[in-house]
């Protein structure tokens, strides 16, 4: 039981170069989600998945796409990078909407765009 | 407006001092309540989550007032490992929002 994994675990751009953010978990969990966290701040939720198949919109959705093809994979897709993108990328999930329980959290990934 | 608010600090306080934090949020759908420690570079983890009837672990105590949309965490006899940023989490439905996080540093 590894959790929940991300991929990768550092990477630098170029502005305008695009990528491909993975995050899993083998937790069976319903619900996903990808923030992002400038230095000195805390977490900015970007998107959240409630269960496989939907998405919406967190606080700062500009500039990034995800994808929740299946239950244990949630990616988020930066499509043309720019400097304003440099953080540090958490990927979370909990059980389900019922519960109260803790998000699990990934350890995160750390991108610089140039 | 930020959904959830929180003093940024830092706050700087004695080993041994008791010392609180308070956080706010804006929508009063909001379900679930909790606190977040984060140490630097690393991913948050659960602290404890926040009643209404208060709840209490070790020296860590949590209030929530829903009445005023406001939740406290209380810290006494503080040690050097306390030393972290601390975030104030919502939860209203699927939806998790985060406080921007309290710094808080313990010295000897």
């Amino acid at each position: 039981n590894a959790g929940v994994t991300q991929t990768p675990k550092f990477q630098v751009l170029k502005t305008g170069q695009s990528m491909t953010l993975q995050c899993a978990q083998d937790m069976n969990h319903n619900s996903m989600y990808w923030y992002r966290q400038d230095p000195g701040m805390g977490l900015r939720l970007i998107y959240y998945s409630a269960s496989e198949g939907t998405t919406d919109k967190g606080e700062v959705p500009n500039g990034y796409n995800v994808s929740r093809l299946n239950k244990r994979e949630f990616s988020l897709r930066l499509e043309s990078a720019a400097p304003s993108q440099t953080s540090v990328y958490f990927c979370a999930s909990i059980p389900d909407r019922a519960s109260p329980d803790t998000q699990y959290f990934g350890p995160g990934t750390r991108l610089t765009v140039l | 407006r930020k959904e959830v608010e929180q003093d940024p600090g830092p706050f700087n306080v004695p080993e041994g001092a008791t010392v609180a934090f308070n956080c706010t949020y804006s929508n009063s759908a909001s379900q679930s309540f909790f606190w977040y420690r984060q140490d630097c570079r690393k991913e948050p983890k659960l602290l404890m989550s926040v009643y209404s009837s208060g709840n209490e672990d070790g020296r860590f105590t949590a209030q929530l007032n829903r009445a005023s949309q406001y939740i406290s965490l209380l810290i006494r006899d503080s040690k050097l490992s306390d030393s972290a940023t601390y975030l104030c989490v919502v939860r209203r439905a699927s939806k998790i929002i985060f406080g921007s996080g309290t710094r808080l540093s313990i010295r000897p």
